[in-house]
């Protein structure tokens, strides 16, 4: 059964960069028919698609983050990556990594909380 | 962006009821529509995937219809684990969009 768990730190300083990295288990990230992605959720506020990562590298981004945000893939550890330029409180979310099939997400991870705070 | 409008907002129900919840895109996504459960601190769920199509391992209680912008999840009669707050996400182009939740408590 396909598992996936974010990881990164919870504290992140205002203008500085969120970095969070997903890892997956019980299956490979390298798979001609899936996609990877991460979408965040502002507290108190719905879920915000943040963009997709395919294995080899190709990737769709939210276009009102596309300036700031980079996905990246690393297939030998099985991981995908998530990086957030510039963060302000706003930013502020439970942010989650999640497999895209076709257009839907399954399964997700269980979310990690990041804060924007100095 | 495609705008996704669930309704209600919140919902009490209690065990045993049957619960509709509404979805409607402010354009159409023909049937690219899919519906998620999501409990406090877990992992979202899929249920529902291209509009009416059941996610494996999905109790049948749970349904989805609709096409073009208006859909709909149905629970045919509420379990105790199904409370939750339970979006609509359109695939039909990105950005990807999700509805603003509707939260389903117990009566």
């Amino acid at each position: 059964q396909l598992h996936l768990q974010e990881s990164g730190p919870g504290l992140v300083k205002p203008s500085e960069t969120l970095s969070l990295t997903c890892s997956v288990s019980g299956g490979s990230i390298s798979s001609n028919t899936y996609y990877w992605g991460w979408i965040r959720q502002p507290p108190g506020n719905g879920l915000e698609w943040i963009g997709n990562i395919f294995y080899r590298g190709s990737t769709y981004y939210n276009p009102s983050l596309k300036s700031r945000v980079t996905i990246s893939i690393d297939t030998s550890k099985n991981q995908f990556s998530l990086k957030l330029s510039s963060v302000t409180a706003a930013d502020a979310a439970v942010y989650y990594c999640a497999r895209r099939y076709v257009g839907q997400f399954d399964p997700w991870g269980q979310g990690t909380l990041v804060l924007v705070s100095s | 962006d495609i705008q996704m409008t669930q309704s209600p907002s919140s919902l009490s129900a209690s065990v045993g009821d049957r619960v509709t919840i509404t979805c409607r895109a402010s354009q159409t996504v023909y049937t690219y529509l899919n519906w998620y459960q999501h409990k406090p601190g877990k992992a979202p769920k899929l249920l529902i995937y291209t509009a009416s199509s059941l996610q494996s391992g999905v109790p049948s209680r749970f349904s989805g219809s609709g096409s073009g912008t208006d859909f709909t999840l149905t629970i045919s009669s509420l379990q105790p684990e199904d409370f939750a707050t339970y979006y609509c996400q359109q695939s039909y182009t990105t950005p990807y969009t999700f509805g603003q939740g509707t939260k389903l408590e117990i009566k």
